[in-house]
């Protein structure tokens, strides 16, 4: 059984640009949840996919959006970055039947910082 | 909206007992969950109570009190490897049941 692994593990990008994070789900979970952690912060939720449509989504600007793909994969873009988007982005995979319940299971990250 | 409360930081020595208190605001609660995370690191799962009482994993034990919108985590044992830090985490019918994480609390154990 496979952990869920994301897609590049750092990245420096400047302001305007856009960027794609990638996320490949722990196998048989068909739930992600996109995180964004800034320094020494909680995880504050982005949004959640399931099976390919979003299912839920927290307080960020439409210029965040995501994708899930059919092998449960996923995506997060963000357009026009901001200096306030520097942060360790983590997906999270879940069953969805568990995945209201608490257990999520975390990648390592993305750190990303915008200059 | 919801709103959670935990201790920023606690230092401990080795083999001692830490209890990290976690209070929160919500409407409509379904559970609350605890995670580890070590610098740098993955947050990993440690427990999830949604009724009242004790919960024990090993020597992490976590506690529930619905009518108080309380609970704690009780790392019993410490070793060095408990330094990280630990996050409470609310799902509730108001944030659809996701996970709404309190700020965290950093735990220090000294030999």
């Amino acid at each position: 059984e496979t952990g869920v692994t994301q897609s590049p593990t750092h990245l420096i990008k400047t302001r305007g640009q856009q960027v794609t994070l990638r996320c490949s789900s722990q196998s048989g979970h068909n739930t992600v949840s996109w995180y964004q952690q800034a320094l020494g912060q909680g995880p504050q939720f982005i949004f959640q996919y399931y099976r390919e449509e979003e299912n839920g989504r927290g307080n960020f600007p439409p210029r965040f959006s995501g994708l899930q793909f059919p092998n449960y994969s996923s995506e997060l873009n963000v357009n026009a970055l901001e200096l306030d988007d520097s942060a360790l982005y983590l997906c999270a995979s879940s069953l969805a039947v568990t995945g209201g319940l608490g257990e999520q299971f975390f990648g390592p990250g993305t750190r990303l910082t915008v200059l | 909206g919801q709103s959670l409360e935990q201790p920023s930081e606690v230092t401990a020595v080795e083999g001692a007992i830490v209890q990290i208190n976690c209070t929160y605001q919500t409407s409509g609660f379904y559970g609350l969950s605890w995670y580890q995370q070590h610098d740098g690191g993955a947050p990993t799962f440690l427990s999830y109570n949604a009724l009242d009482g004790l919960e024990e994993t090993g020597r992490f034990s976590s506690f529930l009190s619905r009518s108080d919108s309380y609970g704690y985590l009780l790392l019993q044992e410490l070793q060095m490897k408990d330094s990280a830090s630990y996050f409470c985490a609310v799902s509730a019918r108001s944030n659809d049941y996701k996970l709404s994480f309190g700020a965290g609390t950093t735990v220090t154990v000294r030999a």
